[in-house]
């Protein structure tokens, strides 16, 4: 198995732009999840899902966008890059949502490097 | 803002010393997480303890919960250079579906 997998792992954007953050797992995963991790910080969650055809907002959803097709994929969207938006971005993924008396641990991907000039 | 609370922010020992971390959090929890990264790359999942667990091992990595002063401890025995690494508490409230992380920990073992 791949894990969780992330692409790109470095990108670099100019202010106004969009791009699309991949995340896919081959686990068989219910939950799937996005975080953003600043310098001396710890992870702060942007969107999450449950399943496929269900998202819904964590604690900073402000300027990005998800959806979730399939179990395997889940993209990241940012709609007008700015540079507050600086940061690494890591998905992760589950058997069950977080509560569940199944949830163990989440996988993490390698992360995503995104500078916004 | 963040639910968990990281205690100290940086620790530094010497190998074979014991590590201690702490973890204090706000609202009532459904499960605490603890997860470990190294520089550069993604999280990696330690253990988990429930709400009505009170101590919890694995290995090396001993996990207390108290639930009553919300706090949580990550005990790491006989320390090893490998073992240089951020680590993050993670807590998931009851009711909800997210996992809120602290702000981690920073652990230097010396050879």
């Amino acid at each position: 198995n791949a894990g969780v997998t992330q692409t790109p792992k470095f990108q670099v954007l100019k202010t106004g732009q969009s791009m699309t953050l991949q995340c896919a797992q081959d686990m068989n995963h219910e939950y799937m999840s996005w975080y953003r991790q600043d310098p001396g910080m710890g992870l702060r969650l942007i969107h999450y899902s449950v399943g496929a055809g269900i998202t819904d907002q964590g604690e900073v959803p402000n300027g990005y966008n998800v959806s979730r097709s399939t179990t395997e994929d889940f993209p990241l969207r940012l709609l007008s890059a700015a540079p507050s938006q600086t940061s690494v971005y890591f998905c992760a993924s589950s058997y069950s949502k977080p509560q569940g008396a199944r949830y163990n641990e989440q996988f993490f991907g390698p992360g995503t490097r995104l500078t916004v000039l | 803002s963040q639910q968990g609370e990281e205690d100290p922010q940086a620790l530094s020992i010497q190998e074979g010393e014991n590590a201690t971390m702490n973890c204090s959090y706000k609202t009532s929890i459904n499960n605490l997480q603890w997860y470990r990264q190294n520089s550069g790359r993604g999280l990696v999942h330690l253990i988990l303890i429930r709400s009505n667990e009170r101590e919890k091992h694995s290995g090396r990595l001993r996990v207390t919960l108290d639930t009553s002063k919300k706090s949580s401890s990550l005990l790491i025995t006989a320390s090893r250079a490998a073992d240089t690494a951020s680590y993050f508490c993670a807590t998931v409230n009851t009711g909800g579906f997210k996992t809120i992380f602290g702000a981690g920990t920073r652990l230097f073992v010396k050879a």
